[in-house]
């Protein structure tokens, strides 16, 4: 079984700003990682993955995030935040075997002041 | 056109309707799915279908029926409503075993009165 942890609840932080959200993971499987965006009244929208190799993954929007295993952490970065980037930020894990599910963290609302 | 696609959008009923929600995805993906997010934003599976099979029910009520007639849709039908049952509820497919991210639809927000 796997488990997700979103450090903060609310990031609140000021246009051009560097940002970083938090998240860890337990598992008794290796598994593959993800970060999720949800704009307001909209659906899910992949921001970037891990699932080998590089453990700096680059996604959509000038995000990234590191893998690290021995902390089991996935934390999302961004150097510089604009005001479209307000939203909830999911991350999630699915297990390498077994059934395939997401399992989500409880999210992290980012919320850019200008 | 629309990766995964749902219907209704929003969905108003009284407690003891019975309602569907109708989820279509042309990805060609193998694997389709059900989320609930509740008022907190959490997200959690109820239901994923793989060509057309059930393969994880995770302990929702039984007043809740996926069905998949074929790989392309899978649709949800809950019986006698609840309050409780108030949420937003996602569709998503994937492809088992090629990038296993999964791609969701807008979601349909249920409001049970």
């Amino acid at each position: 079984a796997q488990s997700v942890t979103q450090l903060d609840s609310q990031v609140p932080v000021f246009e051009e700003a560097p940002v970083e959200l938090r998240c860890n993971y337990s598992s008794s499987v290796s598994v593959y990682l993800f970060w999720y965006v949800q704009y307001p009244n909209q659906g899910l929208q992949l921001l970037l993955k891990y699932l080998s190799g590089s453990t700096l993954v680059k996604g959509i929007n000038g995000f990234e995030a590191e893998f690290n295993k021995s902390q089991t952490s996935f934390h999302l970065r961004k150097p510089s935040v604009h005001i479209s980037d307000t939203a909830e930020y999911f991350c999630a894990v699915n297990g390498k075997q077994g059934a395939q599910k997401l399992v989500f963290g409880q999210g992290t609302r980012l919320t850019i002041n200008p | 056109d629309t990766a995964v696609s749902q219907t209704p959008k929003y969905l108003v009923t009284q407690m003891g309707n019975d309602k569907s929600i109708k989820c279509e995805q042309n990805l060609g993906h193998d694997t389709m799915y059900w989320y609930k997010q509740d008022s907190k934003k959490f997200l959690k599976i109820m239901f994923s279908y793989n060509n057309k099979e059930l393969i994880i029910n995770e302990t929702v009520p039984n007043r809740f029926s996926p069905k998949s007639p074929d790989k392309a849709h899978l649709n949800l039908h809950i019986n006698s409503l609840e309050l409780g049952d108030s949420a937003v509820y996602f569709c998503a497919s994937s492809q088992v075993g090629v990038t296993n991210e999964a791609f969701f639809g807008q979601g349909t927000r249920l409001t049970v009165v």
